[in-house]
């Protein structure tokens, strides 16, 4: 089955820009999805097909996607933006969700 | 707006079996699937299956066949997901989360606020 590979942690300077990845062969054939998930809260859907943001989603956060990696940006982080963030593909077999490990972001 | 509203937390033994529910509102509650999620304390998100409420149609991951299911009740524009056989590794948050289109059936917009299923003894 396929798999979704994200860095364990990440820190960014208040106001810089910072970059998530996510690699797997999924990604070659489906698009990445974006979740964004702080402490005792829900996820939050912050990019879906690769680069759209729902509606309520700062124009701070982007996607992208190239072969086997998709990739997530946030220009310009506040201390707000700490949180766990996942992303999320299909199996390439089974057609089935699936989740990477999630990248946790410090704001410093 | 949108609300999926979900049922309180259960403290369970091994073996035994939980239903949890999903109450929603605020849109066709037919028109759109429904995705389960769980997070076991401090991992991360697991998938565990979709049910169209529309034709009741489901789709597991394999890891959970034959010990989970899901149902609705439109009348009353709830989902339920029933799981049997609960281990200690079961305990987790449970959410439902709303699938965004038909298209994007995998991303989920709208969730739940979880509900913490403990499986002790």
């Amino acid at each position: 089955s396929s798999e979704l590979t994200q860095d364990p942690a990440v820190s960014v300077a208040l106001g810089q820009t910072v970059r998530f990845t996510c690699q797997g062969d999924s990604l070659g054939n489906y698009y990445a999805t974006w979740y964004q998930q702080k402490p005792g809260q829900a996820p939050l859907l912050v990019i879906y097909g690769d680069k759209n943001r729902p509606s309520g989603i700062p124009d701070r956060f982007s996607g992208s996607s190239s072969g086997n990696t998709a990739s997530l940006t946030i220009t310009g982080a506040q201390a707000g933006d700490e949180a766990d963030y996942y992303c999320s593909s299909r199996d390439t077999s089974s057609n089935h969700v699936i989740f990477g490990g999630g990248t946790k972001l410090t704001v410093l | 707006q949108v609300q999926l509203v979900q049922s309180g937390a259960e403290v369970k033994k091994p073996g035994a079996s939980v239903k949890v529910s999903c109450k929603t509102s605020g849109y066709n509650f037919a028109g759109s699937y429904m995705n389960w999620v769980r997070q076991a304390p401090g991992q991360r998100l697991e998938w565990m299956g979709w049910i169209n409420p529309n034709s009741r149609g489901t789709k597991y991951a394999q890891k959970f066949q034959g010990r989970v299911t899901m149902t609705r009740d439109t009348s009353i524009s709830t989902v339920f997901l029933e799981m049997r056989g609960l281990r200690y590794d079961d305990t987790a948050v449970y959410y439902c989360a709303r699938s965004l289109s038909a298209y994007y059936f995998d991303t989920s917009d709208h969730w739940g606020q979880g509900t913490l299923v403990m499986v002790s003894s």
